[in-house]
C-alpha cells in the first residue's frame, strides 16, 4: 500500500542546516506531488511547498524562500527537505504528504536549540 | 486574503451533530480539503472536493460549501471524533500555486 516514510528526528543549533528525507512506496513515485508542512508545538499545519518528483522547480511558500530546498532522488524515490539558517522558531514536526494531501509521513522532529 | 479561519474550539455531546467551519476567499474558487488529528499522529485526511470521503473514512462525515465558508459536518459524533480538525485549500491569490491552513479546530466530544 502507499506509504511515505520519512526519517529520523534530528537536533540542530541556531543558525545551522537541517535536511529531512521522504521515502515513497507502493504507488509509482513521479506521478504525484509531495508536498511539506510542518507544525510546532501545539500549533497548526503551515504548508511550506511542494515539488514534483519527476522534475521543475519546486514551489516554496513565501515565508521559506531563500532558506528552503526541496529535491528528489527518483533512484531512491525519495524527496528531501533542506531549511537553512535555523532558528529556535524553526522548532517544529515536519511532515511529507502526497499531492491531495491524502498519504502523510510519520513526521519528524527538528529541535532547534543551542 | 490567502487565509483560512476556523473556530478554535468546538464540543458536541456524543450522538449528537456537529458542524465546523472554514472561511475564506479562496474558497469561492477552490474547494476545501478536512483533516483530522489526533495528538502525536499525523493528520487524516476526511474530506475532499465537494464532498468526498477518502475510503475508510465513515459517513457520518459530510461536507459542504457556500460562498466562501466550508463546513465539515459530524452526525451522530462519537468518541473517537475527538481531534483538531484542520482545513486547507489552494491560494486562490497570486498565482495559484500556493496552498494555505485554518488554524485548526478542536473538537470535544462531551
Amino acid at each position: 500500500q502507499e506509504q511515505l516514510v520519512q526519517s529520523g528526528a534530528e537536533v540542530k543549533k541556531p543558525g545551522a542546516s537541517v535536511q529531512l528525507s521522504c521515502e515513497a512506496s507502493g504507488y509509482t513515485f513521479t506521478t504525484y506531488h509531495i508536498h511539506w508542512v510542518r507544525q510546532a508545538p501545539g500549533q497548526g499545519l503551515e504548508w511550506m511547498g511542494v515539488i514534483n518528483p519527476s522534475g521543475g522547480s519546486p514551489i516554496y511558500a513565501r515565508k521559506f524562500q531563500g532558506r528552503v530546498t526541496m529535491t528528489s532522488d527518483t533512484s531512491t524515490n525519495k524527496v528531501y527537505i533542506q531549511l537553512s539558517s535555523l532558528r529556535s522558531e524553526d522548532t517544529a514536526v515536519y511532515f511529507c504528504a502526497r499531492l491531495g494531501f491524502d498519504y502523510w509521513g510519520q513526521g519528524t522532529l527538528v529541535s532547534v536549540s543551542s | 486574503s490567502s487565509e483560512l479561519t476556523q473556530d478554535p474550539a468546538v464540543s458536541v455531546a456524543l450522538g449528537q451533530t456537529v458542524r465546523i467551519t472554514c472561511r475564506g476567499d479562496n474558497l469561492r474558487t477552490y474547494y476545501a480539503s478536512w483533516y483530522q488529528q489526533k495528538p502525536g499522529q499525523a493528520p487524516v485526511l476526511v474530506m475532499f472536493g465537494e464532498n468526498n470521503r477518502p475510503s475508510g473514512i465513515p459517513d457520518r462525515f459530510s461536507g459542504s460549501t457556500s460562498g466562501n465558508t466550508a463546513s465539515l459536518t459530524i452526525t451522530g459524533a462519537q468518541a473517537e471524533d475527538e481531534a483538531d480538525y484542520y482545513c486547507n485549500s489552494r491560494d486562490s491569490s497570486v498565482d495559484h500555486l500556493y496552498w494555505v491552513f485554518g488554524g485548526g479546530t478542536k473538537v470535544t466530544v462531551l
